[in-house]
């Protein structure tokens, strides 16, 4: 079946510092990959997605690249910020023909220092 | 206002007790989702529909229960609530377009 394994948390980094989360995934087929954000206190959001191998997702400074011959989908950012401390999830979601569940990973919580 | 809504937000409850979650939506999405959130074990799928006639066992359905009311609502019960149900539920809606869901605030649960 589908999983996800992600870095242990918690990543704990000064403000500027460069941001790597590791992300790999087993997966049958062509599953589409995505990077979820959750801020204290609330529900989980959307940071950005891949569809297909090759491709780029980016968003607010967010950069991860979809890796079929690694299996990895790692999510990086040049300068993180206080503002970016929270839990961030890697999932994947594998076209079944019906279905669009997400199978995510155990999440990694980041804490940025200033 | 937000996008999808669940209450209540919090609650505590007794072991024994039957006790409901609800979620609404206004995004106009067809498929609707239950996770739980357990420290160190990320979200499971709990059930989901992706449509109101159409209710599906996700991997951890014992102990809960659904029903999809209408396209924009979806409950989530516990017939008898246990403490190892204690977590934090989470709501999601997705069109059958995409693959990307879109999550409510959810609701912590404390079962004593």
């Amino acid at each position: 079946g589908n999983s996800v394994t992600q870095m242990e948390g918690p990543v704990t980094l000064s403000e500027e510092a460069f941001l790597t989360i590791n992300c790999t995934y087993t997966a049958t087929g062509y599953p589409s990959l995505f990077w979820y954000v959750q801020y204290p206190g609330e529900g989980l959001q959307l940071l950005l997605k891949a569809t297909k191998a090759d491709d780029k997702g980016s968003n607010k400074g967010f950069e991860a690249t979809y890796r079929k011959e690694t299996t990895s989908f790692h999510l990086e950012k040049g300068s993180v910020q206080v503002s970016d401390s929270a839990v961030y999830f890697c999932a994947l979601s594998g076209y079944t023909g019906t279905a669009s569940k997400l199978t995510f990973g155990t999440g990694t919580r980041l804490q940025v220092t200033l | 206002d937000a996008d999808v809504t669940q209450t209540p937000r919090n609650r505590i409850t007794k072991t024994g007790k039957r006790i409901m979650l609800e979620c609404s939506q206004t995004k106009g999405h067809d498929r609707m989702y239950w996770y739980r959130q357990d420290p160190g074990l990320g979200l499971r799928l709990i059930y989901y529909s992706f449509d109101v006639k159409d209710i599906n066992k996700g991997e951890i359905s014992d102990g809960y229960s659904v029903s999809r009311q209408a396209q924009a609502k979806f409950s989530l019960s516990l017939e008898s609530a246990i403490p190892n149900q204690t977590a934090l539920y989470f709501c999601a809606t997705s069109d059958s377009r995409a693959y990307e869901q879109y999550f409510g605030p959810g609701t912590r649960l404390t079962v004593t």
